[in-house]
Order: C-alpha cells, then sequence, then structure tokens
C-alpha cells in the first residue's frame, strides 16, 4: 500500500517568495503525482498533473517536478490569491496537505 | 460547461443511511470513471470509492466498504453513493470527482461538495 507523505504541513511566506512543497511516495510511482489546490470552503482544483504538466489555465507560477519517490511542488512569486492549502495525490492516496498562509 | 453537483447530504443519528447524488452535464459522463472523495471537518482529503465508466468496476476504501455502495446510472448522467450504518467519523464533505482517464491521470473535474452530519 503505497504512502504519500507530505511536507511541511504549513507554512508562512511573504508575497512573492518562492514555496516549496515535497511529497515523497513510500515506493516508487514514476510520474504518477498529481497537485491539488483548495481555498478555504471550496473544492479541490488540479494544477498539476503526472508530476509536471500544467493543467490548461493555471498560471505558469506553479511548477512540479520529480519522479521515483520524490516529488515537489513549487510556487514562484507567491500572490495573496495563493492561500490555500495544498495536496499531492497518487492513485488513491493523498498526502496531509501543507497550508500556506502570507507572512 | 463541465459541471458536477452533489445533492444529498445531511443530518442523520449513528447507524442511520443516506443517498448522495453527483448530478453531471457539460460532458459525456458514460465515458469517464467517477470518484467519491470526503474531507472530514478541518482535515485532510480521503479518497472513498470509484466506479468505471460502464459501472462494473466499483471499489472502496476499506474504512467504508460493506457499509457504502457507489453507482451509477449514465442514461441520466448521475453518480451515486448510498452509505449505511453511519458512524460519528463518517461527518464529512462528500466530493464527486471525475477521473481524467488515459488522457490525464488526476481528479481532473470536482463537484462543490455535499456535507454529511453525522450526531445524535
Amino acid at each position: 500500500d503505497i504512502q504519500m507523505t507530505q511536507s511541511p504541513s504549513s507554512l508562512s511566506a511573504s508575497v512573492g517568495d518562492r514555496v516549496t512543497i515535497t511529497c515523497q511516495a513510500s515506493q516508487d510511482i514514476s510520474n504518477y503525482v498529481n497537485w491539488y489546490q483548495q481555498k478555504p470552503g471550496k473544492a479541490p482544483k488540479l494544477l498539476i498533473y503526472d508530476a509536471s504538466n500544467l493543467e490548461a489555465g493555471v498560471p505558469s507560477r506553479f511548477r512540479g517536478s520529480g519522479s521515483r519517490t520524490d516529488f515537489t511542488f513549487t510556487i514562484n512569486g507567491l500572490q495573496p490569491e495563493d492561500i490555500a492549502t495544498y495536496y499531492c495525490q497518487q492513485y488513491d492516496k493523498f498526502g496531509g496537505g501543507t497550508k500556506v498562509e502570507i507572512k | 460547461e463541465v459541471q458536477l453537483v452533489e445533492s444529498g447530504g445531511g443530518l442523520v443519528r449513528p447507524g442511520g443511511s443516506l443517498r448522495l447524488s453527483c448530478a453531471a452535464s457539460g460532458f459525456t459522463f458514460k465515458n469517464y470513471w467517477m470518484n467519491w472523495v470526503r474531507q472530514a471537518p478541518g482535515k485532510g482529503l480521503v479518497w472513498v470509492a470509484r466506479i468505471s465508466s460502464d459501472g462494473t468496476s466499483p471499489s472502496y476504501a476499506d474504512s467504508v466498504k460493506g457499509r457504502f455502495t457507489i453507482s451509477r446510472d449514465n442514461a441520466k448522467d448521475t453518480l451515486y453513493l448510498q452509505v449505511n450504518s453511519l458512524r460519528a467519523e463518517d461527518t464529512a464533505v462528500y466530493y464527486c470527482a471525475r477521473w481524467g482517464g488515459l488522457q490525464l491521470d488526476a481528479f481532473d473535474i470536482w463537484g462543490q461538495g455535499t456535507k454529511v452530519i453525522v450526531s445524535s
């Protein structure tokens, strides 16, 4: 049973900062990781699929990378509207989430 | 517009039942596998159940196996989740989510969620 370990669980950064979130799989999953954004009271939204592919309409400041067991999600230039919780996901497993706040 | 709209949530006593529905529009529903994902208050996302495009291959998280049943009516473009023997720990917002398929191997479309509260 694959586990997805996401870190950190929360972070605080300033507008314009680069924000990095990591997700580690318990076994080799190739590039099968997706990243979602969930704003308070809203449904999750797909941002990145297959580790590095940007979903249509998603701003290019959102990036994904990694393969096998180690994956990274980056926001290049944090914006106020990026305040949300971010989740990695592989098949039927989600990471625990990372709450991103503005400093 | 591609859309999923859930309904059927509410307040139910422990041991009770509900049927959640998810109405799809804006895409060819019968071509997609569909899922239910839930989120307990203040907690993360948890996958609950999945069903194949033709409805013949359901699968469930261990925590709901034997109590929940996923089904679909492709003629009505609607996904269902029958939830029985409800427990306090089933309290959550339940989202339906489309699996994008081979081209987009992710939950690409989500509904707005329906809230289930299990309490006496």
